[in-house]
């Protein structure tokens, strides 16, 4: 069956250190994956695509991994602040038509 | 730029009931999504519209769920009846064009509570 797992649990990190989540899919081929943060009582915000040929993206302080062969897209925070505390979505298009699958996402905690 | 904009932004009512979500996509925004969010999952397609036509409904209960967007600009989504496993958020999302890399703008979401 097809699956996209990230972390259930909420990744908790001083202020200063990088975060790193995890988004693993299985029986997906995607075009390209997608992740947003969501913050409490409002919808996601996207934050960086990167496509299936590319191994890298970085935007700020954020920077985005995409390994076809493993199957799974590490999202780095670096220089976490208090600010970056959310929850962080990966999502995937396997058909090229903009239909997004959403992992559960991740709770990202960053404490002063 | 006005974001996407959702009404009402929570709704409570008894199961069996009817309610209607409403969503003004980001202008010029071919593309508009409706999505359901249960508490602690991702948000979940329920259908996809290229202006006023469908893309994709595979996942939307059509017994009880239809959505409509006739003049390809705004839209609403109608529950009847509505069950207790209804509860969730209503996420509306627009971007620029069917079948490209785009992001997608969501808006507030509509918080359903079926009793």
């Amino acid at each position: 069956s097809q699956k996209i797992e990230q972390n259930s649990e909420a990744l908790n990190i001083q202020e200063g250190k990088t975060a790193t989540l995890t988004c693993n899919y299985t029986n997906y081929s995607p075009a390209y994956l997608q992740w947003y943060r969501q913050d409490p009582g409002r919808g996601p915000v996207f934050l960086l695509l990167i496509r299936e040929n590319e191994k890298e993206k970085r935007k700020e302080r954020l920077k985005v991994t995409f390994d076809t062969t493993l199957k799974q897209s590490l999202f780095h925070i670096t220089a976490s602040q208090p600010a970056d505390s959310a929850t962080y979505l990966c999502a995937l298009d396997d058909t090229g038509f903009q239909k997004l699958v959403f992992g559960t996402g991740t709770r990202l905690l960053v404490s002063p | 730029e006005a974001g996407v904009a959702q009404s009402p932004r929570y709704k409570i009512i008894e199961k069996r009931q009817s309610v209607a979500f409403w969503c003004n996509p980001i202008s010029g925004h071919a593309t508009l999504y409706w999505y359901q969010q249960i508490l602690g999952q991702g948000p979940k397609l329920l259908i996809q519209f290229q202006n006023n036509g469908v893309v994709d409904d595979s996942q939307l209960p059509k017994d009880r769920f239809s959505a409509e967007r006739l003049k390809g600009v705004d839209s609403t989504l109608k529950i009847q009846p509505a069950k207790l496993e209804d509860s969730a958020v209503y996420l509306c999302a627009s971007s620029l064009a069917h079948g490209e890399n785009n992001e997608q703008f969501f808006g507030p979401g509509t918080r359903l509570t079926v009793l």
